[in-house]
């Protein structure tokens, strides 16, 4: 069982708009979550994280939104630039859990339209 | 070079052949690990070495089979894999095993095609 979902397998937004990456979880261990982002024909990259004690960090144009009751954390990107055309993978992590990694969902491909 | 390389990029073997994927970072990190990504799947995690020792084997079949030499290089050999292993596999390290929950540093990966 998944315990870490993104239901939306692809989202198409226009230049200029925002975009709104969903993720929700299942685990209420789990206490760190970042965003990766990935090209075509390259590896994910970190591009933003939360820890469970805040519910919101933000980096330029990136935001990250959590909800510890809902288990749900979301993405948002504004204002959408053309660069920010990519897979998006949600993850996360326990205190306890370093030699397990992250745990990732599926990602969303995220495409911006000119 | 700098950051986390893998070679080859590509890789299309039979299933008799035994081939490895390369690893090597330049971030002078101390846990290493081996992902899969499959199709419409997340990422999986098959392998975790720190300071090259393993810690972690996620039920990972025999045919796969890592090694790690030293911190810096990581391998994962291949030897009479199924059609359904096809998938991407990528190499990622971190700062030491509890970096890992924070930020891992991925290679481009090696698509792997099984014939």
């Amino acid at each position: 069982d998944q315990q870490v979902k993104q239901n939306s397998p692809s989202l198409s937004v226009q230049e200029g708009r925002i975009s709104i990456l969903n993720c929700d979880y299942t685990n209420s261990m789990f206490d760190y979550f970042l965003w990766y982002k990935k090209y075509p024909a390259e590896g994910p990259t970190f591009l933003i994280s939360i820890s469970s004690i805040k519910d919101k960090n933000e980096d330029g144009r990136f935001t990250v939104f959590l909800n510890k009751s809902a288990k749900h954390l979301s993405l948002h990107i504004v204002p959408s630039q053309p660069g920010d055309s990519a897979v998006y993978f949600c993850a996360a992590s326990t205190t306890g859990g370093g030699a397990d990694g992250l745990t990732f969902g599926k990602g969303t491909h995220l495409i911006i339209q000119p | 070079e700098t950051g986390v390389t893998q070679t080859p990029r590509h890789l299309v073997m039979g299933m008799t052949n035994k081939k490895s994927l390369k690893c090597e970072q330049h971030l002078g990190h101390n846990a290493m690990y081996w992902y899969k990504q499959s199709a419409k799947k997340p990422l999986e995690l098959m392998f975790v070495y720190s300071l090259e020792e393993r810690v972690e084997n996620n039920s990972v079949p025999s045919r796969f089979s890592p090694e790690c030499p030293n911190s810096s290089h990581l391998f994962l050999h291949l030897h009479t894999l199924q059609p359904e292993d096809s998938a991407l596999y990528l190499c990622a390290s971190s700062q030491d095993l509890r970096g890992a929950r924070e930020k891992l540093f991925f290679g481009s990966g090696t698509q792997l095609s099984v014939l």
